[in-house]
């Protein structure tokens, strides 16, 4: 079946450094990837997508391409901030949505 | 506009007793879906509606679960007898459409302690 494998939390990291979140997938068809983040106290919402394969996804200062020779799609972000601090999660989409375990980071000043 | 939404926020039960959790979809997205997260772990995919069809319910965790929807809009969530296993968040999530091409838009979730 459909399944998401992402990189085991926690990251813990220092403002300003470089991010990278492992996540590779199986899928039986040809699926859309997302990242999904949950900052504290708050729901899940999309942080970024990619729907076809060299697709590159980006928001807030994070990258992820979508690259179907490595079933791949890992979280890049050059330098991040302490209101990055937060769970994400790495999903593809067939028909329905199927999540990884998560990821917590936290970001120290 | 109005996202999705949930109540209860929060439910408290004695092991045993039955509860239904409530999902409001945003207003004409036609799929809708519903997840469980445990503590500490991720999103568990349990069953999703298109209309008011389930085409897909093989993440439903035993037959205590069960779901509907009506009127191609609010789906309830049922657990019966329920077991302290089943102390999780459940989430409720709904898009224009199903499938690879459309985001899902997350409610706030029902905080299910079972005691």
């Amino acid at each position: 079946g459909d399944s998401v494998t992402q990189m085991e939390g926690p990251v813990t990291l220092s403002e300003e450094a470089f991010l990278t979140i492992n996540c590779t997938y199986t899928a039986t068809g040809y699926p859309s990837l997302f990242w999904y983040v949950q900052y504290p106290g708050e729901g899940l919402q999309l942080l970024l997508k990619a729907t076809k394969a060299d697709d590159k996804g980006s928001n807030k200062g994070f990258e992820a391409t979508y690259r179907k020779e490595t079933t791949s799609f890992h979280l890049e972000k050059g330098s991040v901030q302490v209101s990055d601090s937060a769970v994400y999660f790495c999903a593809l989409s067939v028909n329905d949505m199927r999540f990884g375990a998560g990821t917590r980071l936290t970001v120290k000043p | 506009g109005a996202g999705v939404s949930q109540s209860p926020s929060n439910k408290v039960t004695e092991k045993g007793k039955d509860v239904e959790l409530r999902c409001d979809p945003i207003s004409g997205h036609t799929a809708l879906y519903w997840y469980r997260q445990s503590l500490g772990q991720g999103l568990e995919f349990l069953i999703y509606f298109q209309g008011n069809s389930a085409p897909d319910k093989s993440g439903l965790p035993s037959d205590r679960f069960s779901a509907e929807r009506t009127g191609g809009s609010v789906s309830t969530l049922t657990i019966q007898r329920t077991q302290q296993e089943d102390s999780a968040v459940y989430l409720c999530a709904s898009s224009l459409g199903p499938g690879r091409l459309y985001e899902q838009y997350f409610g706030p979730g029902t905080r299910l302690t079972v005691t």
